[in-house]
């Protein structure tokens, strides 16, 4: 079964303006992390944000924000005022126990299109 | 400064040949991790490793072995390889034994099976 859904395959944004990618998750695990990973055209993975499932604030790292409802099992990114170079594939990923140890799994991602 | 190297960035290999993908941390992290990326599907967990002489499967395990002898290594084999592990590879670490702290990636290892 997916685990971690993303359901917009690309995203067209004006730059400057925001924009939000959609993740929805499913655990039966109380304590689980959320991330969102980015991945521009030159290909590595770059942390963007972390969101613990205690957490009762909404995580934000700089123009990025995590909107996280967890009746909902929701945990999208939100990114303010978008750049050129925020034209990259957008990863979300659950982090969960899992047999004795932990493992990190990742949805199949959101390529966002930044237009000057 | 390295963090997570891998080894080789390209490889191109005939269906049933084995091969090894190297991967070394140098932050003494105790999780490891293999996934491959295909287009439109992500990434996905073929092999973790929590420690030294433990391992575990991911989601897409078949066709992979790997082996934990130190806390720096985490190789992943392919023993016959097939047209269909034709993708890209990257490794992982993690700092932290519980749900918290993100992974740091290798650049990636590019490998085609013809």
């Amino acid at each position: 079964a997916q685990k971690i859904t993303q359901t917009q395959p690309g995203m067209f944004v004006q730059e400057k303006e925001a924009v939000t990618l959609d993740c929805t998750y499913d655990t039966s695990d109380q304590s689980y992390g959320l991330f969102w990973y980015k991945q521009p055209s030159s290909g590595e993975m770059i942390f963007l944000i972390y969101q613990g499932s205690y957490d009762e604030q909404n995580a934000t790292e700089g123009r990025y924000s995590l909107n996280f409802q967890k009746a909902r099992k929701s945990a999208n990114l939100v990114i303010s005022a978008s750049q050129l170079g925020d034209s990259a594939m957008y990863f979300c990923a659950m982090r969960e126990t899992h047999t004795g140890g932990f493992k990190t799994i990742f949805g199949a991602g959101t390529r966002l299109f930044v237009k000057a | 400064n390295a963090g997570v190297t891998q080894t080789p960035k390209f490889q191109v290999l005939k269906t049933g040949q084995s091969m090894t993908l190297q991967c070394a941390q140098d932050m003494n992290h105790e999780y490891m991790s293999w996934y491959r990326q295909d287009p439109g599907m992500g990434l996905r967990l073929i092999h973790y490793s929590v420690g030294a002489g433990i391992t575990d499967q991911g989601e897409v395990p078949n066709g992979y072995n790997v082996s934990r002898s130190t806390t720096e290594d985490f190789p992943l084999r392919l023993l016959s390889a097939a047209p269909s592990q034709t993708s890209v590879y990257f490794c992982a670490s993690n700092r932290d034994r519980d749900v918290t702290g993100e992974l740091f990636f290798g650049e990636g290892s590019r490998l085609t099976v013809l």
